[in-house]
């Protein structure tokens, strides 16, 4: 089954710095990849997500780039807020039974 | 979008007693999932639940120990069976939205269980 690696586990970025997160993972099957922000004691909510067809995907300060050949993809922040401190985990899905498959997570700390 | 509804919010449990968790959904759906949280942790699928057959449950969960129902296409229940503390943790269903050819998953608040 799908295997998806998320890191680094914890990020700390200057407010107004750039923030990065990293996922791999192992179904070359695998065609969805969304990305949830979980606030404290909240419910993930999507925040992006990107299809295999396409490269990169960008809304507003949050972009997606995906490399299906090395089987990776990031999200970027871009001019980080103190609203973005959060865990945001990335996903990945494969179609063929629509269940999706979550990395470990990445807790950002956006420091002022 | 999907509004879920899932009670209870929270409970604490006695080791050995079972609990069941309710998942009411505003619009009908093929499929409903149920993810477990535990403190500080990723979100682990226990299973797929589809209205009309047994539910499809990932490696490492057991039917025994979380049965689920599926009665119709709105609602399901996810039971934790025989508790033991390691069973503390917070319990999300979760489904995808009606619009066609989007994957976003919606989730329900949470039921948060503490096994004593």
């Amino acid at each position: 089954g799908e295997n998806v690696e998320q890191h680094p586990s914890t990020l700390s970025v200057q407010e107004g710095d750039s923030a990065v997160i990293k996922c791999t993972y192992s179904d070359s099957a695998s065609n969805y990849f969304p990305w949830y922000k979980q606030e404290l004691g909240k419910r993930p909510q999507l925040i992006i997500d990107i299809r295999s067809n396409v490269g990169e995907k960008k809304d507003q300060r949050i972009a997606v780039t995906l490399n299906k050949t090395a089987k990776h993809f990031s999200l970027h922040i871009t001019e980080t807020q103190p609203e973005d401190s959060a865990v945001y985990f990335c996903a990945a899905s494969s179609g063929r039974d629509d269940k999706i498959i979550f990395g470990k997570g990445t807790r950002l700390h956006i420091l002022p | 979008s999907a509004v879920i509804s899932q009670k209870p919010s929270r409970d604490i449990c006695q080791r050995g007693t079972s609990l069941t968790i309710q998942c009411q959904v505003d619009s009908q759906v093929t499929m409903m999932f149920w993810y477990r949280q535990q403190p500080g942790q990723s979100l682990t699928l226990i299973a797929t639940a589809n209205q009309g057959s047994e539910a499809t449950y990932e490696s490492g969960f057991v039917i025994d120990k979380f049965p689920i129902s599926r009665p119709n296409l709105t609602f399901s229940t996810l039971t934790v069976s025989n508790m033991s503390p390691e069973d503390s943790s917070i319990y999300l269903c979760s489904v995808k939205g009606a619009t066609p050819n989007t994957g976003e998953l919606f989730f329900g608040e949470g039921s948060r269980l503490t096994v004593l």
